[in-house]
């Protein structure tokens, strides 16, 4: 196990639910990020928070809506995904958010009907 | 042209060889580079950061760096089977947010 969990493991939502993904890390970093990693695409980055404050939002539709408490804790709220959303969301932390190395959680496998 | 480029693959080779992965990429001033491993339904794992021109060796893996000409590649010695997955490259291109290759895919046969 390593040092960024991510709860749920798995997910099956459909259009109209609200959901949330859950990211944790342990290892004392300032900085966490989401990605989004759909089948023979590279990772996208969707978000980066820096000491709880957001430093990056790529573009990412209104429909994904994340929330830093804490250096510790990271949330991505969904709702009224498209199918298209469906992917696997994997939440990742560093030192700071300076180029430094990322450490990657296991990921929540996401699939919208 | 890609911020990151990777050859798809799949790389093929027998076990025990030696295989070569390779990454170009377009920012001259990106300053930090990583290797990561990603098996099949999991997450990217760290293989190896590299910083400096030159190699840097840690086990049965090689990183070699040459900003001049703007690519990094990763080499491994005496390939396994359980070396199979893909391999991503990512870098700093000159921000504080990393860019990922789409990654090559290793097979090694037994």
């Amino acid at each position: 196990e390593t040092g960024v969990t991510q709860t749920p493991r798995h997910l099956v939502m459909g259009m109209t639910n609200k959901k949330s993904l859950k990211c944790e890390q342990h290892l004392g970093h300032n900085a966490m990020y989401w990605y989004k990693q759909s089948a023979k695409k590279p990772l996208e980055l969707m978000f980066v928070y820096n000491f709880k404050e957001q430093t990056e939002n790529n573009s990412v539709p209104s429909r994904f809506s994340p929330e830093c408490p804490n250096s510790s804790h990271l949330f991505l709220h969904l709702h009224t995904l498209q199918p298209e959303d469906s992917a696997l969301y994997l939440c990742a932390s560093s030192q700071e958010a300076a180029g430094e190395t990322q450490y990657f959680g296991p990921g929540t496998r996401l699939l919208v009907l | 042209q890609k911020e990151v480029e990777q050859n798809s693959g799949p790389l093929s080779v027998p076990e025990g060889a030696i295989a070569s992965l390779n990454c170009t990429y377009s920012d001259r001033g990106s300053q930090s580079f990583f290797w990561y491993r990603q098996y099949s339904g999991k997450s990217p794992e760290l293989i190896m950061s590299i910083y400096s021109n030159g190699d840097k060796e840690d086990g049965r893996f090689t990183a070699q760096l040459n900003k001049a000409s703007q690519y990094v590649s990763l080499l491994i010695r005496d390939s396994q089977p359980s070396d199979s997955a893909t391999y991503l490259c990512a870098l700093n291109p000159s921000s504080y947010k990393l860019i990922f290759g789409s990654g090559t895919r290793l097979l090694v046969r037994p």
